[in-house]
Order: C-alpha cells, then sequence, then structure tokens
C-alpha cells in the first residue's frame, strides 16, 4: 500500500499572499492531481501532472500555478489569496492510463483572513 | 449540466442493504461509471467503477442497466462507518481520468 501526504493541513493566511501547498505520494504513480472543494460542494480539477515536469490545467487553473518538481511530489500555489478561496485543497494521485481509481490525500484546508 | 443525478440525501439502519441511484441518460459509449465515497474532513475513497457489466468487489456490488442509462450501488449489511457522501462520476479516462464530482447522496447509517 502507499500513503498521500498533504502539508500543511490547515494553512491561514492573508488576502493577496502567496501561498503553497506541498503532496508528496509514495505510490511511484505517474499522474497527480490537485483538486479544490467549497463547502457542501463537489469537487473541482485545478491542475493535474502525468509525469515529472508535466503540467494540464484543470477547470478551475486561473489564479494558481503548479509544479511536478519530481514524481512523487505535485505543488500548489495560490498566486494572490482571495477570501472566496477559503476550501479545503485535495491532492491526488494514480497509475498512468485512464480508467484507473484515484488515491486521496486528506486536504489542506485553507482560510484567508 | 450535471451529467449524473442522485438524490441528496438517504437513510438507512445497521444491518441493512443500501441501493443508491444515479441516473446518468446522456452518458457516451466510451465513458466509465466510477463511485467514490466521502466522509468529513478526509478525501474521497474509490469504490467501484465499470463499464457495461456488472461488477463486485469487497465493498459494493455495482448494478449497470443494460442501455446504461442509470446504474446503482448496492451496499450490503451496512455499518456506521459506511455513512459517508457517495458521488457517482462519468469518465471517458483517454490520457487520463480528469474527475469532477457533484454534490453525491448523503447516506445516513441509524444504530
Amino acid at each position: 500500500g502507499g500513503i498521500i501526504t498533504q502539508t500543511p493541513k490547515f494553512l491561514i493566511g492573508q488576502e493577496g499572499q502567496k501561498l503553497t501547498l506541498k503532496c508528496q505520494q509514495n505510490f511511484n504513480h505517474d499522474t497527480m492531481y490537485w483538486y479544490r472543494q467549497d463547502s457542501g460542494k463537489g469537487l473541482r480539477l485545478i491542475y493535474y501532472s502525468i509525469t515529472e515536469n508535466d503540467l494540464q490545467k484543470g477547470d478551475l487553473s486561473e489564479g494558481y500555478d503548479a509544479s511536478r518538481e519530481k514524481k512523487s511530489s505535485f505543488s500548489l500555489t495560490v498566486t494572490s489569496a482571495q477570501k472566496n478561496e477559503m476550501a479545503v485543497f485535495l491532492c491526488a494521485s494514480s497509475d498512468w492510463g485512464g480508467y484507473a481509481e484515484q488515491f486521496f490525500g486528506p486536504g489542506t484546508r485553507l482560510t484567508v483572513l | 449540466d450535471a451529467k449524473t443525478t442522485q438524490p441528496d440525501s438517504m437513510e438507512s439502519t445497521e444491518g441493512e442493504t443500501v441501493h443508491l441511484p444515479c441516473s446518468h441518460a446522456t452518458i457516451s459509449g466510451n465513458e466509465y461509471i466510477y463511485w467514490y465515497r466521502q466522509v468529513p474532513l478526509q478525501g474521497p475513497e474509490y469504490v467501484t467503477h465499470g463499464l457495461q457489466q456488472n461488477t463486485t468487489n469487497s465493498m459494493a456490488f455495482l448494478a449497470i442497466a443494460s442501455d446504461r442509462k442509470s446504474s446503482t450501488l448496492i451496499l450490503p449489511h451496512v455499518s456506521l462507518r459506511d455513512a459517508a457522501v457517495y458521488h457517482c462520476i462519468l469518465d471517458s479516462g483517454g490520457s487520463n481520468a480528469k474527475l469532477t464530482f457533484g454534490k453525491g447522496t448523503k447516506l445516513s447509517v441509524k444504530s
């Protein structure tokens, strides 16, 4: 088995601040994803990466940057935090080739003051 | 437009068999049906997926209608740990599955 670790678990920032969320996986999966979940709503895809140094935009990429430094890690940066971005950010990974189950981390809970 | 339709909530009692319905009338021929579940303060957990044939695993049985326009996730002998929001999702995969989750069905389980 494997595990996905997200740091930090809780992140408090100021409006306009640049904030970075980190994700690590030891499944040796090729693909990693960042999703955002607003309270009481479903998940929306921000960025995904099919291999090291690859980046693909999701439906909600505006206002975010991402970086796949190595196969096991995927970072997400909120370029300028806004009050309406209080949400849970979820990282996931899966094997290459689609039709594959995605394994999710516990999430980072962002609060913008 | 939502690609799947699920009831907002369902209630059950421990030990019962629960049938969670999902309607996907506009499903494409290459789209798989995925089910995930999520409990508060945790990320979603994969339950099962299927294309055309019914599937079964240790967690659930997935019944897919012959015209593929609907499916039912069947949870046998539910326990309190099965209380969660269950999401029915369609995806054609391709390069990689990019899942879009709706609100799902909130399943409550009483002791």
